[in-house]
């Protein structure tokens, strides 16, 4: 019963290196998600992808990029990372209704 | 503009009293609107949604349509109740991405 998994859990990264983060679902959803949270700044949203085969932009895309790979797998690339980029990032899915199902995070530091 | 408002980032109260965590949003059309909880060292989780109108551990949220607000509120906080409370909405598009507050932390003490 893991519902949404996202790995790795930590990461350390230097300014100008590129790393993928990966979430899987195990709920059939249709919908996936990418935030990241920062103090006082609650959840942004970086990019979705409503269904298989389709990704947007979310509040805030610049500097990710997003790749939908199937139903269950929706993964967010920084390809090159910035100290602005330090964050804790959250993956989370939707099925039929509204509500959103969220992984454990992923805890992102850019030295 | 779509957005969620929390104005307390820390909300600390005794054990017994009453809470209130506030919510307010603008948004042009009928939104659904969600509290979502996480505990410590735990991942965010669905506390409640108004359109249950259902009670959850105790804390229950109605929707105020004039005044655009989801107050969250519990008659009679735990020390188990202490966690970080995000409002968010829902446009109701078929994406159902939501729009987070920045979060209200509850501490409740002893």
């Amino acid at each position: 019963n893991a519902g949404v998994t996202q790995t790795p859990k930590f990461q350390v990264l230097k300014t100008g290196q590129s790393m993928t983060l990966q979430c899987a679902q195990d709920m059939n959803h249709n919908s996936m998600y990418w935030y990241r949270q920062d103090p006082g700044m609650g959840l942004r949203l970086i990019y979705y992808s409503a269904s298989e085969g389709t990704t947007d932009k979310g509040e805030v895309p610049n500097g990710y990029n997003v790749s939908r790979l199937n139903k269950r797998e929706f993964s967010l690339r920084l390809e090159s990372a910035a100290p602005s980029q330090t964050s804790v990032y959250f993956c989370a899915s939707s099925g039929s209704g509204t509500t959103q199902y969220f992984g454990a995070g992923t805890r992102l530091s850019v030295l | 503009a779509q957005r969620v408002t929390q104005p307390e980032k820390l909300l600390s109260v005794f054990k017994g009293a009453p809470v209130e965590l506030k919510c307010n949003y603008s948004y042009s059309g009928s939104p659904e609107l969600f509290w979502y909880v996480q505990y410590s060292r735990q991942r965010l989780q669905l506390l409640l949604r108004h359109i249950s109108r259902e009670s959850i551990k105790g804390f229950t949220a109605d929707l105020n349509k004039g005044e655009t607000s989801f107050h969250l509120k519990k008659p009679f906080a735990q020390e188990e109740d202490s966690a970080m409370y995000y409002c968010a909405l829902s446009g109701m598009d078929s994406s159902y991405k939501l729009i987070f507050g920045s979060g209200t932390r509850l501490l409740v003490r002893p």
